[in-house]
Order: structure tokens, then sequence, then C-alpha cells
């Protein structure tokens, strides 16, 4: 079965970087398919924020881009998140997810979602 | 890229059938048939419920059901049941700069 799990602050202050890790088991990255980021402020929507491929290509939210960074650690079997200069229309829920052979293809497993809260 | 726009509500009686609509443009819904819908609950992650507009991932329940018209895709629950009760997402494969978007989500109410 494959699971996900987010790791890292639950509060970052205003300008800092936020950065997240997302750990995957049961499944190896290097195997293939792609590896997003989604988050969700309190009472909103989802945003899609990015995906990586397991070879380090990578997509990005336009609305984001200049601010976002999605790495892999096939090693680790694990790809992370950071989010430059950050406001606090940034705190959100982090979720950390995978979908398949398309970079565009839904997201069939997530993990659980981390509260990232941007405040001094 | 706007998100796609669903209805903020929608609410049946148990044993009855709801549709949710998503309408989005002739850059996404209209032109793809690459739309997806997301079940969550309160303080959990989404879930998969329908991808490629009709298909069901392996454990889902036949009671959920998906389609399109044109712009607009459509979810239809049908047998409602409490455990419905949630907010729903559909999402879509768009040609603009972004090639992911959400719609802004429908919460389902079981009266």
């Amino acid at each position: 079965q494959v699971q996900l799990q987010e790791s890292g602050p639950g509060l970052v202050k205003p300008s800092e970087t936020l950065s997240l890790t997302c750990t995957v088991s049961g499944y190896s990255i290097s195997s293939g398919y792609y590896w997003g980021w989604i988050r969700q402020p309190p009472g909103k929507g989802l945003e899609w924020i990015g995906s990586i491929y397991h070879s380090g290509s990578t997509y990005y939210n336009p609305s984001l881009k200049s601010r976002v960074t999605i790495s892999v650690d096939t090693s680790k079997n694990q790809f992370s998140l950071k989010v430059t200069s950050v406001t606090a229309a940034d705190t959100a829920v982090y979720y950390c997810a995978r979908s398949t052979i398309r970079y565009f293809d839904p997201f069939d497993y997530w993990g659980q979602g981390t509260l990232v809260t941007v405040s001094s | 890229q706007s998100a796609l726009t669903q209805p903020a509500s929608v609410s049946g009686s148990p044993g009855q059938s709801i549709t949710i609509s998503c309408t989005g443009t002739s850059s996404d819904v209209g032109n793809y048939n690459y739309v997806s819908w997301y079940q969550q609950h309160p303080g959990k992650a989404p879930k998969l419920m329908i991808y490629d507009v009709s298909n069901r991932p392996s454990g889902v329940s036949n009671r959920f059901s998906g389609s399109k018209s044109g712009n607009t895709a459509s979810l239809t629950i049908s047998g409602l049941q409490a455990e419905d009760e949630a907010d729903y997402y559909c999402s879509s494969y768009t040609i603009t700069s972004t090639p992911y978007v959400f719609g802004t989500g429908t919460k389902v109410t079981v009266l």
C-alpha cells in the first residue's frame, strides 16, 4: 500500500522560507510517476502548487512559480517543497500526493496533510 | 487560470440522487476528457472518486458516476448515504499556463 507522509515546521515567520518533505513508503519513487504538492488555506479550496517526475522534471503553478522549488531525493524516497518569501496568504494545509504517468493525471494517493501557519 | 465553477452546496435526503456540476471552458473541461472528482471529509485528505470523466478507481462505490456535456462535467451520487456528506472538488487538465486546476468545491449535505 502506497503511503505518503508530510513533515516540516508548522510555524514559519513572514518573509522566511517554508520547507516541507514528503516521505513515500510502499512504492519506489525511482520506479516512475509524478509527485505533487497541493495546498488548502483554512476553510478554502484546493490549489495545485506543482509536480515533479522521478527524473527531476518539474511543473509549477505559474502564480507561485517564482517562489516555489520542488525537488526529489530518490535515495531517501522523498520529495520536497520550498516556498520562499512567505506571507500570511501562504498559511494552509499542505498535502503531498502521487499522480501517475502524466503530470496532469489525478492524484490517487495523498498524505494526511500538514498545517503550516505563517506568523511572527 | 480561474478555478472551475461548482455550486457552493447541494443537499438531498438519504436514498435520493444528487448531481454536482463543474463548469469550465473550452480550454479545459470542454476539450479534454481529463476531469477528476475528489471527496473530502472534514480534517481529511481528498480522496479520488472519479478520473478521466467517468472512470472509478478500484474500491470506489458504483453509486458515484461521472459524465460530461460541453464545458460542464457532472458527478452524480445515487442512493445518497449519510457517509456521503463531505466536500467535493472537480479538477481538470487545462491547456492554459496552469496545467492542473481545481473547482471551487461543493458541500454536500445529507438531510
